[in-house]
């Protein structure tokens, strides 16, 4: 039981619209990444957040934004959705350290019609 | 910048049969290596873990040493079970990455009886 929850589970969304994905963390942990996991792929990493600040980007573009919540719980935001942002998005908590394991949720599919 | 490169699957083997997936990497620091699973219908977890050169993580029968001098981070297992058959993703950490954890593309493991 990892303590790591995302909402909602699935979602269906047309092009052109916006969506907003939760996450809320394990207890006790003060780090929060979000990754975008195409079918048949690695988890490709979309921002950091870090005592309520973005600690670090990959490569998206700013359409995709965030927000740390001073319980640790998070959110992330998508506008102008395109056909290939279908996919799964995990959200994943950790301490802020360079060996610290990072738990994940179950992550939320979003599929783009 | 930070990367991971892994064998490429899917891999099938037969019940008891030695697995290795090959997993490199490239880093400025000195990161912190992992293993994690993805078995079907779940989310993504640790398995191993290594954080500085020449350590072995093991866990479930699984092993890895961290190969400073290969860059490398392969993952083995003497007998493996049907149990096993999930995604398995090569992943790094480091400072200079800012923590965040950076996967490599993932292996699938087929295990048959």
């Amino acid at each position: 039981e990892t303590g790591v929850t995302q909402s909602p589970t699935h979602l269906i969304k047309t092009r052109g619209q916006q969506v907003t994905l939760r996450c809320s963390s394990q207890s006790g942990h003060n780090t929060v990444s979000w990754y975008q996991q195409a079918l048949g792929q690695g988890p490709q990493f979309i921002f950091q957040y870090y005592r309520e600040e973005e600690n670090g980007r990959g490569n998206f573009p700013p359409r995709f934004s965030g927000l740390q919540f001073p319980n640790y719980s998070s959110e992330l935001n998508e506008t102008a959705l395109q056909l290939d942002d279908s996919a799964l998005y995990l959200c994943a908590s950790s301490l802020f350290s360079v060996d610290s394991e990072a738990f994940f949720g179950q992550g939320t599919r979003l599929t783009v019609v | 910048g930070n990367s991971v490169t892994q064998m490429e699957g899917p891999v099938t083997l037969s019940e008891e049969a030695f697995l290795t997936i090959n997993c490199t990497y490239t880093a400025t620091g000195y990161p912190s290596l992992f293993w994690y699973v993805q078995y079907p219908g779940e989310g993504l977890q640790l398995l191993l873990k290594a954080t500085k050169a020449d350590d072995k993580g093991s866990n479930k029968g699984f092993e890895a040493t961290y190969r400073k001098e290969t860059t490398s981070f392969h993952l083995e297992k003497g007998s493996v079970q049907v149990s096993d058959s999930a995604v398995y993703f090569c992943a790094l950490s480091d400072r200079a990455g800012g923590f965040k954890t950076i996967f490599g593309a993932g292996t699938r493991l087929f295990v048959k009886a």
